[in-house]
């Protein structure tokens, strides 16, 4: 089957310009994570979805950065007023169910934002 | 907060030789501890993984141990091949409310024929 998908692969921002990442997880997918992957680190987390409540977002690095799951399906990360700083691989990963801390998080691809 | 520290950095092996990874974490709430593969350009795929309620667990060439006491983990790659090369990431969690992903920073394997 099918397994995350996320668009676009990768996004180039000149600073000061608003983007938008997309995330479809696995059919059927309760849970959501996105994480921010720094060059050469490993991720970290940015915030967590069960169905369309954001539950956890204390893991967003300031309130340029905004995520929603309206449906309970596909997600979208927003990042506000990029800054350089702002330049990562942005990764989502779905899980069955995943509040039990016993669940596979599958990951998707990412997407690679670098801002100009 | 849960921190999670990994080691090697980086890993020269021969084809055919082992390989093993280190991880310590610091919060004994954890209980969940994954080992991911990254590909260049790709997301990480989950491996192996372990739970609190054992020591060690084993899938054909992949075996992770865990000594809870220590708060240490490690992947043990046997018989490496040059397919293995990839960027390796430990990580943990517990049980606690929801599964938040605390990994490593990442050893990168290069394993040469």
């Amino acid at each position: 089957g099918a397994g995350v998908s996320q668009s676009p692969r990768y996004k180039v921002a000149k600073r000061g310009q608003d983007v938008a990442l997309r995330c479809d997880p696995i059919s059927g997918h309760v849970s959501l994570f996105w994480y921010q992957q720094a060059l050469g680190q490993g991720p970290e987390f940015l915030t967590y979805f069960q169905n369309e409540a954001q539950l956890d977002k204390s893991g967003l690095p300031s309130d340029r950065f905004f995520a929603e799951r309206p449906e309970g399906s596909v997600s979208t990360l927003k990042i506000q007023r990029t800054q350089q700083e702002d330049s990562a691989v942005y990764l989502c990963a779905s899980s069955l169910v995943g509040d039990r801390g016993r669940d596979t998080q599958y990951f998707g691809p990412g997407t690679r934002l670098t801002v100009l | 907060g849960e921190n999670v520290e990994q080691h090697p950095s980086t890993l020269s092996v021969q084809e055919g030789d082992s390989a093993v990874i280190k991880c310590t974490y610091s919060d004994s709430a954890s209980n969940y501890f994954p080992w991911y593969k990254q590909e260049l350009g790709k997301g990480p795929q989950l491996i192996i993984d372990i739970r609190s309620n054992v020591g060690e667990k084993k899938d054909q060439r992949i075996a992770v141990t865990l000594n809870k006491t220590a708060k240490h983990f490690s992947l043990h790659i046997t018989e490496t091949q040059p397919e293995d090369s990839a960027v390796y990431f430990c990580a943990a969690s517990s049980d606690t409310g929801f599964q938040k992903l605390v990994f490593g920073t990442g050893t990168r394997l290069l394993v040469s024929p």
